[in-house]
């Protein structure tokens, strides 16, 4: 079945530095990428789309500036929290629309990121 | 715009009883899809079974089925036979079937199942 690889799982940084976060599509081609931000017992928020080669869609409220989206491949999306703070420690999920009979969404693993 | 709801926040049910998960939303359009997602400690995100808007049968997958009133707006999942794995978070999520909507996914707040041995 489809496969989404998100890496890091885990990261620290420090306050100030930036991170970044990939996912993968192992097996299939990702033509639109969502990437969510979860805290602890809620459900999953929103933050943008990203479609192949193209800029991304960010939710109302979600700083474009601070979380940065590429989706330069079909493959690929990475988004990269810059100046990170530690209001922005989370847990960020990204999930891949899979097309055809077999419609749906693969999810990667979630990276956890701390902020020190 | 979509709404999905779960109200209740935490349930319980005792190993190989039955339990029902809770979930409306809320919607003009009459195409969509409606989806059960479990997310257990390691919380990596499972698809347990979707349903298209447009099917009047509901939907099932082994231990799983969902109990689809489209005139009601009401989706409830229920699980037979609870297995200890069985204990996770679950999300009830829709998906309109409008393609200028990008196809997001607009999930409840969650609901968590314990299960008793």
């Amino acid at each position: 079945g489809a496969v989404v690889s998100q890496h890091p799982s885990r990261v620290i940084c420090k306050s100030g530095t930036s991170v970044k976060i990939e996912c993968r599509s192992l097996d299939f081609q990702a033509t639109t990428m969502f990437w969510y931000r979860q805290f602890p017992k809620q459900s999953l928020m929103l933050m943008a789309t990203s479609n192949e080669g193209s800029k991304a869609t960010y939710e109302q409220g979600v700083e474009k500036d601070k979380f940065l989206i590429n989706h330069a491949s079909l493959t690929l999306s990475t988004l990269t929290v810059t100046s990170a703070h530690p209001e922005d420690s989370s847990f960020y999920i990204c999930s891949a629309r899979t097309q055809g009979v077999n419609y749906g969404y693969t999810f990667g693993s979630g990276t956890r990121l701390t902020v020190v | 715009a979509q709404t999905v709801t779960q109200s209740q926040p935490e349930m319980s049910v005792q190993e190989a009883e039955t339990v029902t998960l809770s979930c409306t939303y809320d919607t003009s359009e009459s195409d969509y899809y409606l989806f059960w997602y479990k997310q257990p400690p390691s919380r990596q995100m499972i698809l347990v079974i979707r349903q298209e808007a447009y099917k009047q049968q509901n939907a099932t997958e082994n231990r799983f089925s969902v109990n689809f009133q489209k005139a009601a707006k009401s989706f409830s999942l229920k699980i037979s036979d609870s297995q200890l794995g069985d204990a996770a978070m679950y999300f009830c999520a829709y998906r309109s079937d409008y393609t200028g909507a990008n196809s997001k996914l607009t999930f409840g707040k969650g609901i968590t199942l314990s299960v008793r041995p």
